[in-house]
């Protein structure tokens, strides 16, 4: 069985700050993760993904998670917030294996609001 | 390029009737699958259909039952409708390529109420 926790359900913080959003995953098996962002009234947009290889993943609109196996973490960083980043972000796992292909299994999400 | 569609958007039903919502996958994409998201809770995965066929199926009862087409577009039924199946539904669609890595694309939902 695999699972995601997402640690915070809010995080605030201001504009040009870190933004940081953590993320554990639990899986018997080697994980793919994936962090997602929806914003009000759509669906979810996929902002990066890990599957092998290096363990730093950039992602779209200046994001980027690091993967460490040893903390079984996947969090998302930041270096600068903007307004337009304030969404709901969901962490996701999946594993390999015909049987349990494409199935996404999430955490709960956090809001991320952003102050002038 | 047309990304996924879902319709209807908004649709309130009753306790006790049965609702379909559709969605047409992204272009060239031939994977379809469907999550529950409850209010304040991330997506639950309900089903997936690939070559019309239901692949894998996740902790949903039978009243949710799905459907693919021959174009890849896909239904999701839900019959005996509870109160507790007010929710935003999402469709997600893919390319099979063989791994679990592949992008799933989501669609804007469509939001259930029962009341």
């Amino acid at each position: 069985a695999q699972s995601v926790t997402q640690l915070g359900s809010h995080v605030s913080v201001s504009e040009g700050a870190l933004v940081l959003l953590r993320c554990n995953y639990s899986s018997s098996v080697p994980p793919y993760l994936f962090w997602y962002v929806q914003y009000p009234n759509q669906g979810l947009q996929l902002l990066l993904k890990y599957t092998t290889g290096a363990t730093l993943v950039k992602g779209i609109n200046g994001f980027e998670a690091e993967f460490k196996k040893s903390e079984t973490s996947f969090h998302l960083t930041k270096p600068s917030a903007h307004m337009s980043d304030a969404a709901e972000y969901f962490c996701a796992v999946s594993n390999a294996g015909g049987t349990s292909y494409g199935k996404l299994t999430f955490g709960q999400g956090t809001i991320l609001t952003v102050h002038p | 390029d047309a990304g996924v569609t879902q319709s209807p958007t908004h649709l309130i039903k009753t306790r006790g009737q049965q609702v379909t919502l559709r969605c047409s996958p992204k272009s060239g994409h031939d994977t379809v699958s469907w999550y529950q998201q409850a209010l304040g809770q991330g997506p639950q995965f309900i089903f997936q259909y690939y070559e019309e066929e239901e692949r894998q199926r996740g902790n949903f009862p039978d009243r949710f039952s799905g459907h693919q087409f021959p174009n890849y577009s896909s239904e999701l039924n839900v019959n005996a409708l509870l109160l507790g199946d007010s929710a935003l539904y999402l469709c997600a669609s893919s390319l099979r390529t063989g791994g679990a890595t592949d992008t799933q694309y989501f669609g804007p939902g469509t939001r259930l109420t029962v009341l």
